[in-house]
């Protein structure tokens, strides 16, 4: 089975601090995603990358940065974090574009 | 408008009842689609994917529609577990590459 991992389920953080959201994933899939998903909007990506040390902005990478150091690997930076960053945010990671996504558990991330 | 499109819902239904959820899409270059399930709180997992000439799994059948730019589901005989959130996505070639668009989603209920 496609494990994805996610380093926490539930974080609070006070605005204008950095924030690492880490994922791991174990099936030595090529891509790998960031999302955010809140109510209404449905999930909206901010970063993907497609192989180590590469990177690509989604559709909402304002305030995010990301690292892909490793391949299993993909972290999501919040420079300094906002209250408009309060979200769930999902990791996941696929073999291509045409193959399933596999989510992790997701990370509720409120900014106070 | 959207380039992912869904009915938002709430669909309430009996236990037994069929139901059809559609999707609409903008991009004529779409190249491959899905049908995501996702529980309350809990990630989006993958339900099936759809092919052109249509496929189904069980109670469920999905449907392209390229000439119209439409995906459909269709739930039959449905049960109390099929409750959950909907989520169409759609692969797009665009001029920077591959693009996955989630769309907001459809609610399902299934009640006694």
């Amino acid at each position: 089975d496609v494990k994805v991992t996610q380093s926490s389920r539930y974080l609070v953080k006070r605005t204008g601090e950095k924030v690492f959201l880490e994922c791991v994933q174990d099936m030595d899939h090529e891509n790998m995603f960031w999302y955010r998903q809140d109510p209404g909007l449905g999930l909206r990506l901010i970063y993907f990358s497609y192989d180590v040390k590469m990177k690509e902005k989604g559709d909402i990478p304002e305030g995010y940065s990301v690292s892909r150091e490793k391949k299993e690997r993909f972290s999501l930076i919040l420079e300094s974090a906002s209250t408009n960053q309060t979200s769930m945010y999902l990791c996941a990671s696929s073999l291509s574009w045409a193959h399933e996504q596999f989510f992790g558990p997701g990370t509720r991330l409120t900014v106070l | 408008r959207k380039e992912v499109e869904q009915d938002p819902g709430p669909f309430n239904v009996p236990e037994g009842a069929t139901v059809a959820f559609n999707c609409t899409y903008s991009n004529s270059a779409s190249q491959s689609f899905f049908w995501y399930r996702q529980d309350c709180r809990k990630e989006p997992k993958l339900l099936m994917s759809v092919y052109s000439s249509g496929n189904e799994d069980g109670r469920f059948t999905a449907q392209l529609n390229r000439a119209s730019q439409y995906i459909s589901l269709l739930i039959r005989d449905s049960k109390l577990s099929d409750s959950a959130t909907y989520l169409c996505v759609v692969n797009m070639l665009t001029g920077g590459g591959n693009k996955l668009t989630f769309g907001t989603g459809t609610q399902l209920k299934v009640e006694l």
